[in-house]
Formats: structure tokens, sequence, C-alpha cells
């Protein structure tokens, strides 16, 4: 089925570093969203964006809407443990109700 | 407040077989939508009811098919099962219609032998 390009892919950092991950897509779309997802566990809502060059935060974690509107961007800053886990993103176009995921980053932090 | 909770946590079903799943959606919210997810890929859009009808489909063939009730919990079937079934399936829940967030439950891992 269709997905997201997420990149990276995976990746390793260090306790206290700030993370940077992005996802595009080829198509146009109204809403992003960013989930987390533990192992066996469904994914987590962490911010929603609904603008293009719209810049939200939640706590640590910030997240822009592309303002070509095929892209989205998450940053953590001084990242801890607790942040290990999958990160999805998740795009709708207008017209249509089926969001389309990302195929995920994988964040592993080394105390 | 309750969030969205999914039943059951584990099932383990031959090939052939059917099954079926549920899901209540979170307090407040009236649609539903099911996802399925293969090991280490991102979920896939099955399909989403609101009102009790299929609103929109995702690509899945129609072994596939679900059910809402009234009170806007849902059901997701599966009829001849194959081994690449084999996934978690995930139930997503949204209420105002202008936020478009989705919040998931903990999802069924479905195991076909």
């Amino acid at each position: 089925g269709q997905q997201l390009n997420q990149s990276p892919q995976s990746m390793f950092i260090q306790e206290g570093e700030d993370v940077s991950m992005n996802c595009t897509s080829s198509s146009i779309f109204n809403t992003w969203l960013w989930y987390k997802q533990d192992p066996g566990e469904g994914p987590v809502l962490l911010i929603a964006l609904y603008k293009a060059g719209e810049l939200t935060s939640n706590g640590r974690l910030t997240a822009q809407f592309g303002i070509t509107r095929k892209d989205s961007f998450l940053n953590i800053s001084a990242s801890i443990p607790s942040d290990v886990g999958i990160y999805f993103c998740a795009g709708l176009a207008s017209g249509t109700y089926k969001y389309i995921f990302g195929t995920g980053t994988r964040l592993k932090v080394l105390a | 407040d309750a969030g969205v909770t999914q039943s059951p946590t584990h099932l383990i079903k031959t090939r052939g077989q059917q099954v079926t799943l549920r899901c209540s959606p979170k307090s407040g919210h009236d649609t539903v939508s099911w996802y399925q997810q293969a090991l280490g890929q991102g979920p896939q859009f099955i399909f989403q009811y609101y009102e009790e009808e299929e609103r929109q489909r995702g690509n899945f063939p129609d072994r596939f098919s679900g059910h809402q009730f009234p009170n806007y919990s849902s059901e997701l079937n599966v009829n001849a099962l194959l081994l690449g079934d084999s996934a978690l399936y995930l139930c997503a829940s949204s209420g105002d219609s202008r936020l478009r967030k989705q919040y998931f439950g903990p999802g069924t891992r479905l195991t076909v032998t």
C-alpha cells in the first residue's frame, strides 16, 4: 500500500541531544499528524498541523507543516530515554478521510 | 474519560477461518477507522465508518468487512483468513471533523497459522 517516505529510517542519539526527522510526499496534504508508537501498542497522537508553514509545539516536541504542503518535520529537543520508540507521520488530502502513514523513524536514545 | 478500547488483545486463527475484532471509540467520538499494521510498517487504512455506513475504503479485498452500531462501536470482520493477514489491527476514533484528529486504541494482534 501507499506509504510516505520518512527519514532517517532509524537513529541512535545521546541523551540530551536534539533530534530532527522529516516526512515527504508526492501529494499535497491539508493535515499532518505525528504519532509515537511503542512496541506492541497503538500509536499515540503527539501533534496535529493544519496550515502550510504552521509551527506547533507540545513540550519538547515541535512540528512544522511544510510550505509546499508535501512535507512535514518533527524536532525533539533535549532527548531523554523515554523518547525511544517509532515516530510516524500521517497525511490527509483534501476531500478524503483516508490518512496515509509514513514508513516510520525508529529512535534509540543512549543514556 | 476512557480512550479507544479494542478486544481481544491477541488472537490466533487458522487459515480459512473467520475473525471478528471489536472497537469502542473514545467518549464523544462518532467516527471509527480501521487500520492494518504489518510488522515493521506503518498502519494501512482499511475503511472508515460514520453514521453506521462505510464512508471510505482503502485498498483491501472484500474479505474485509465492517459494521458500526448505533452506539458508534464498530466491528471488523475478516473472512477466509490468509497467512498474510497476520498483523496488528488498529482502530482509531475521531470526533470533531474540523480538527481531523484520530486517536488509536491498543490494537489486536492477529496471528494466522
